[in-house]
């Protein structure tokens, strides 16, 4: 089974730190992504990667950055967190081509304070 | 541009009833369609998903859907719930050719009565 891991399921973090979320994927997959989920709004995608060192923004990236230096690890920084980035956020993986679906980790529910 | 409505944020069924979730999906490309579960503290798991191979596509659990071009529909359904169908389900559209972005809709939380 494919397996994404989030490194943290809970995190409480101050206005203003920088924060980091980490993703790794165990299938070698080429697309990795960050999702946040709320409340009504469903997932919305932040940032997503196709390859190492590649990135590419998605519908809601103010605010963040990413990293991919290793094929199996993707990273979301927070650059200065605030109060407004408190929510649940999910990272995904999948294979190349578009018909195959993502698998997603368990989450981590971050809270801003 | 894909995009997908999800009709019913909230649904309640009773134990054995029939389950209906409502996905209308817009797209300007021929479209992969899918629907994910996800239970109370976990990621989204894959239900079933329709890659144009057959309108009519089973999933786990029980769950099937029908894709309709003509209705731009794509409905979960089971024809009896059970207390540990009880999640939030999401319906989501993404494009066939090349490199394509998943787009969701905004979620279903399906409600089970004993």
């Amino acid at each position: 089974d494919v397996k994404v891991t989030q490194s943290s399921r809970y995190l409480v973090k101050r206005t203003g730190e920088k924060v980091f979320l980490e993703c790794v994927q165990d299938m070698d997959h080429e697309n990795m992504f960050w999702y946040r989920q709320d409340p009504g709004l469903g997932l919305r995608l932040i940032y997503f990667s196709y390859d190492v060192k590649m990135k590419e923004k998605g519908d809601i990236p103010e605010g963040y950055s990413v990293s991919r230096e290793k094929k199996e690890r993707f990273s979301l920084i927070l650059e200065s967190a605030s109060t407004n980035q408190t929510s649940m956020y999910l990272c995904a993986s999948s294979p190349g081509t578009g018909s195959q679906p993502q698998h997603f980790g368990d989450g981590t529910r971050l809270s801003i304070l | 541009a894909q995009s997908v409505t999800q009709l019913g944020s909230h649904v309640s069924v009773s134990e054995g009833a029939l389950v209906l979730l409502r996905c209308n999906y817009s797209s300007s490309v021929p479209p992969y369609l899918f629907w994910y579960v996800q239970y109370p503290n976990q990621g989204l798991q894959l239900l079933l998903k329709y890659t144009s191979a057959a309108t009519l596509v089973k999933g786990i659990n029980g769950f099937e859907a029908e894709f309709k071009k003509s209705e731009t529909s794509f409905h979960l359904t089971k024809p009896s719930a059970h207390m540990s169908d009880a999640a939030e389900y999401f319906c989501a559209v993404s494009g066939q050719v090349g490199f394509q972005k998943l787009v969701f809709g905004t979620g279903t939380r399906l409600l089970v009565s004993p």
